[in-house]
């Protein structure tokens, strides 16, 4: 199976400290998507690749956070000096580029849980 | 702006009868329609979907969806529900000038035996 892969699956940090997640998207998608998850709400997108360019960042993105993609291939996701409200269930999607028949179907990974104390 | 409403925050069934869960969407074009589904502690696993076409869509585990233009909908059913199908279901919308998908709140679905 070579769905999307998300290390690690949990983590558990102390407030201040940086965290660091990884997304492996499925091999011949060149668009991979990071979104987060608060508890009882749907997923919130926050940031979007089309191989190595990050092509839309959302609001919710505070300068605490950067994600990476640098060959176009797996993804990273940084949060620095973590807050209690940034715990979440972070996801990664991925999808075949535009016009390609597959449109804008995005698969999910199974996320990533972070608990921050 | 584009959104996404699921009535229903949670729903119980009996296995074996019908479902149908709610979602209403805004946007002012055709849109990309998707329902997800959710179990406790995992990502999201794609039902179905809706680009273009035939408006009656068929899905993985028996599941299909309508789209209806006149009333912004696009809800999911399913004629017999298992045991298995407790989860959270999520309805998300995406548009052709954008790549994020906006989710509704999500419906918990719980099965009785």
């Amino acid at each position: 199976d070579t769905g999307v892969s998300q290390n690690p699956r949990h983590k558990i940090t102390k407030r201040g400290q940086n965290v660091t997640f990884r997304c492996d998207p499925i091999s011949e998608h060149n668009r991979l998507y990071w979104y987060r998850q608060t508890l009882g709400q749907g997923p919130e997108f926050l940031t979007y690749f089309q191989n190595e360019a990050q092509l839309e960042k959302s609001r919710l993105l505070s300068d605490r956070f950067s994600a990476e993609r640098p060959k176009g291939s797996f993804s990273t996701l940084e949060i620095q000096r973590t807050e209690q409200g940034d715990s979440a269930m972070y996801l990664c999607a991925s999808s075949f580029p535009p016009f390609s028949g597959e449109r804008e179907t995005q698969y999910f990974g199974p996320g990533t849980r972070l608990l921050v104390l | 702006a584009q959104s996404v409403t699921q009535p229903d925050i949670h729903i119980t069934v009996s296995e074996g009868a019908s479902l149908e869960l709610r979602c209403n969407y805004s946007y002012g074009a055709t849109p990309y329609l998707f329902w997800y589904v959710q179990s406790p502690g995992q990502g999201l696993q794609l039902l179905l979907k809706y680009f273009s076409g035939d408006t009656l869509v068929q899905g993985i585990k028996g599941f299909e969806a309508e789209f209806k233009r006149s009333q912004s909908s696009f809800n999911l059913r399913k004629p017999s529900v298992h045991w298995s199908d407790a989860a959270e279901y999520f309805c998300a919308v995406g548009a052709f000038n954008t790549d994020k998908l906006i989710f509704g709140t999500g419906t918990r679905l719980q099965v009785f035996p």
